[in-house]
Parts: structure tokens; sequence; C-alpha cells
């Protein structure tokens, strides 16, 4: 299973919501991360965890609260976010933190009125 | 900090050949890779350079010259299906953070 899996495909949330984002991999990678795509632009980081631990935390805001209940789980919860945080959520995994091979997820498209 | 330029849009034809050019600003450097991401599809891995010169699998090659600060990736045989945007990643000194380029669109035409 060579598989990164999110869910949902699609959310729509308002700004009181509180919604989680889920992702899941079964290729015993120890690394996986969190990346926000707006149109048109590069996925950026948000959040690394190595071995379950949460090892980058690129400064994001409080809103966004990433969880790792184990090495093939990884969730976001999301709780009063702005219409500005609507974009793609990307999840990914590699073998270890910083490999240059990164195993993508289809994305979670998230739109917030 | 580090920065990647790529051009923003390139066209070509079906069964054509084209060059998608990174050059980047590191602080530090371990190599460049290369992802390709259909529209609303999620950004598969390409290849990696760590070392100079041309790197091949199938129809894409890349290029690495660490003197230059410069890379690209070489598409061959075009197909519609190459229709994609292709981003350059290198990855942060001393961190586990890997930093995408500006991404190039690549418009393949029949």
């Amino acid at each position: 299973d060579t598989e990164v899996t999110q869910t949902p495909k699609h959310l729509v949330m308002g700004m009181t919501n509180k919604k989680s984002l889920k992702c899941e991999q079964h290729m015993g990678h120890r690394a996986m991360y969190w990346y926000k795509q707006k149109a048109k632009k590069p996925p950026e980081l948000m959040f690394v965890y190595s071995y379950e631990k949460l090892s980058i935390n690129e400064s994001v805001p409080s809103r966004f609260s990433p969880e790792c209940p184990n090495s093939s789980l990884l969730n976001l919860h999301l709780h009063a976010l702005q219409p500005e945080d609507s974009a793609l959520y990307l999840c990914a995994s590699s073998q270890i933190s910083g490999a240059d091979e990164q195993f993508f997820g289809p994305g979670t498209r998230l739109t917030v009125l | 900090g580090q920065s990647l330029e790529q051009p923003s849009e390139v066209t070509a034809v079906e069964g054509a050949i084209v060059q998608i050019n990174c050059t980047y600003q590191t602080s530090g450097f371990y190599g460049l890779s290369w992802y390709q991401q259909h529209d609303g599809g999620a950004p598969t891995f390409l290849s990696y350079n760590a070392l100079d010169g041309l790197e091949e699998t199938g129809r894409f090659s890349s290029f690495l010259s660490r003197s230059d600060s410069y890379g690209y990736l070489l598409l061959q045989e075009l197909q519609m299906k190459d229709s994609a945007s292709y981003f350059c990643a290198v990855r942060e000194d001393n961190t586990d953070k890997l930093i995408f380029g500006t991404g190039t669109r690549l418009q393949v035409f029949p």
C-alpha cells in the first residue's frame, strides 16, 4: 500500500464550527506532514511529526491544532477559522523526517464561510 | 533564507521536448527534488538530484549544476497527460522542512 488517504475530500464550514481533517498511511513512514496550498501557489508547510512527536510548527495560528494518535494517523483539528483559511490542505508522509521524497494525499478542499 | 524561482508557465505541443528551469538560493544545499501536480490532485515525487549531472527516468530527466545553483526538468515526447504544475524543491538547511519553488504550469496542446 503506497497511498496516503485523506478525509473528507471537501469541507465547508462556518467560522464558529469545529471540524477535523484526517490522514492515514500504511507505508510504515515515521514522518507525517500537513501543508496548506492556495490556488496557483506551492504547498506551504504547516506541521511536521517525526515518530509521532511534533517537530516543526511553522508559526501556524492556534485555530489549527494537529494531532498524531499513532504512527499511521494524522489529524488536523480546526476551530474558529477565517475565510482566508480556505485552501487545499495536503497531508504527506515520508520514511523519515526531512526526506526529499514525500508521498502526498489527495487533499481536503476547505471552504470557510 | 531559501528561494527557488521557476518560470510561471510553459506551453508546448504533443511530442515536443520542454525544459523547466529552477534557480535556487539556499544557505545550505542537499539536493533538488521535482514534483508534479495535476489540477485538483496531489503532488507526486518525480526525481531527486544530489550530485551534478543528468538523471534519466523514462521520458523525464532532471539535471543539476550545484556551482550554478540551477537545475531543470526535461520532459520528452510530451503527452497531453503531462499538462500539470511542476515544482522544484529543496530541504531547508538544518531542518526537515521542504521548500517548494514558485511552480511552473505546463500546458501541452495537441
